[in-house]
């Protein structure tokens, strides 16, 4: 089945520490990218790539890192500069040019 | 930046009633985008719209592009215990960007 994973679901780290959030897709799609959500707020764009070994920075990517070595993987590292790491991370992608993106089933960060 | 307002942020209805929701822009949009979460999981798509005026089913669920290209609507008719979720809004920026509502919270009453 083509699709998006993302792994763990739950992670927990303690403050100071770099944690790196996993995102793969088998569906061929060009474009991937990141968001947060927190409770009762919409989504925000962290980074997203266009291609790969390219990507931008979105509206909150202060205290966060990514990369894109590979067509099916754009991993998150979440650095100990983000202020409030602790929310849902969903990563999604799409093909270029298409507004429709398809979402992982998210990552629930907690740092304490 | 560009905001999308979607209203209302949660309801709550009986089941077998039907559900409006919508979605509002001081700028104008390209694309107005329907998403369905549930809880713990990521957001699913529901309809995509593209053209104003446009009018799309997906079974019980139809989405309206607004004629003035800042608004779009979503109704769901005969609303069921599984229609229960967060439901998002989304529109593609003039700068291409795709900008996300805050969502509408849907429970149902038995």
């Amino acid at each position: 089945d083509g699709g998006i994973t993302q792994s763990p679901k739950y992670l927990f780290r303690k403050e100071g520490q770099n944690v790196t959030l996993s995102c793969e897709q088998n569906l061929n799609h060009d474009a991937m990218y990141w968001y947060r959500q927190d409770p009762g707020q919409g989504l925000r764009l962290i980074y997203y790539s266009q291609i790969v070994n390219d990507f931008q920075k979105g509206d909150i990517a202060e205290g966060y890192s990514v990369s894109r070595e590979k067509k099916e993987s754009f991993p998150l590292t979440v650095t100990s500069a983000q202020k409030n790491p602790t929310a849902f991370y969903l990563c999604a992608s799409s093909i270029t040019g298409s507004d429709e993106q398809y979402f992982g089933p998210g990552t629930r960060l907690t740092v304490t | 930046g560009q905001q999308l307002n979607q209203s209302p942020q949660s309801m709550f209805i009986q089941e077998g009633e039907d559900v409006s929701m919508n979605c509002t822009s001081s700028s104008i949009f390209n694309t107005w985008l329907w998403y369905k979460q549930d809880p713990g999981e990521g957001p699913v798509l529901l309809i995509a719209l593209y053209k104003a005026g446009e009018l799309t089913s997906n079974g019980r669920l139809t989405a309206q592009f607004g004629i003035t290209r800042k608004d779009s609507f979503l109704n769901i008719s005969a609303s069921i215990p599984s229609d229960v979720g967060i439901y998002f809004c989304a529109g593609q920026s003039r700068d291409d960007k795709i900008i996300f509502g805050k969502g509408t919270r849907l429970h149902i009453l038995p």
